[in-house]
């Protein structure tokens, strides 16, 4: 079991660009959340998906923001047309199903710079 | 609405002396809360839980949570702090009225620590 993994850990792109990052969850996990968290803030919830379905979606994600889960194991979340205010630390989170569904295993996280 | 405060933004201890991090609540139903701790660069990790029962609950590195339903908090405490626990602490509440689907962090807490 070696966790939760995201890659890049670290992307630097030009406004406008389109980005992809990845979550590989913890492999019998079918529950996967993704956060965005901004400097000096909390988590705050984007998404997530339970086996490929994508069940909760924030009101904040706007349309430049999709996710996939397309075989129910990892993930991506792409950022279409991306904007100063993207810039951010993205972190993925699974945890299994029944009576642990609530313990969240979080990634390392992947950082945003948009120039 | 659902929602985490964690009232101080930051506090300094020195190494020894005793801690307590603030959180509050507001969940329209019995709340599922928990702690995480971030070091730079990393990801959350879970210190520890409350669902039900001894409203005293212990975590791993020697911290604790105390739930007081009259005052819709989970405040975090430590006897002695150590250097090694500076980093960034958060507290989160469990949507379990959707299943889990979504959580609700605080803004956290960074906790500097004298040597």
């Amino acid at each position: 079991d070696t966790g939760v993994s995201q890659n890049p850990r670290h992307k630097i792109t030009k406004r406008g660009q389109n980005v992809t990052f990845r979550c590989d969850p913890i492999s019998e996990h079918n529950r996967l959340y993704w956060y965005r968290q901004t400097l000096g803030q909390g988590p705050e919830f984007l998404t997530y998906f339970q086996n490929e379905a994508q069940l909760e979606k924030s009101r904040l994600l706007s349309d430049r923001f999709s996710a996939e889960r397309p075989k129910g194991s990892f993930s991506t979340l792409e950022i279409q047309r991306t904007e100063q205010g993207d810039s951010a630390m993205y972190l993925c989170a699974s945890s299994p199903t029944g009576t642990l569904r609530n313990i969240q295993y979080f990634g390392a996280g992947t950082r945003l710079s948009v120039l | 609405a659902q929602s985490v405060t964690q009232p101080d933004i930051h506090i300094t201890v020195s190494e020894g002396a005793s801690l307590e991090l603030r959180c509050n609540y507001s969940y329209g139903a019995t709340p599922y809360l928990f702690w995480y701790v971030q070091s730079p660069g990393q990801g959350l990790q879970l210190l520890l839980k409350y669902f039900s029962g001894d409203t005293l609950v212990q975590g791993i590195k020697g911290f604790e949570a105390e739930f007081k339903r009259s005052q819709s908090s989970f405040n975090l405490r430590k006897p002695s702090v150590h250097w090694s626990d500076a980093a960034e602490y958060f507290c989160a509440v469990g949507d379990q009225k959707n299943n889990f689907n979504k959580f609700y962090f605080g803004s956290g807490t960074k906790l500097n620590v004298k040597p």
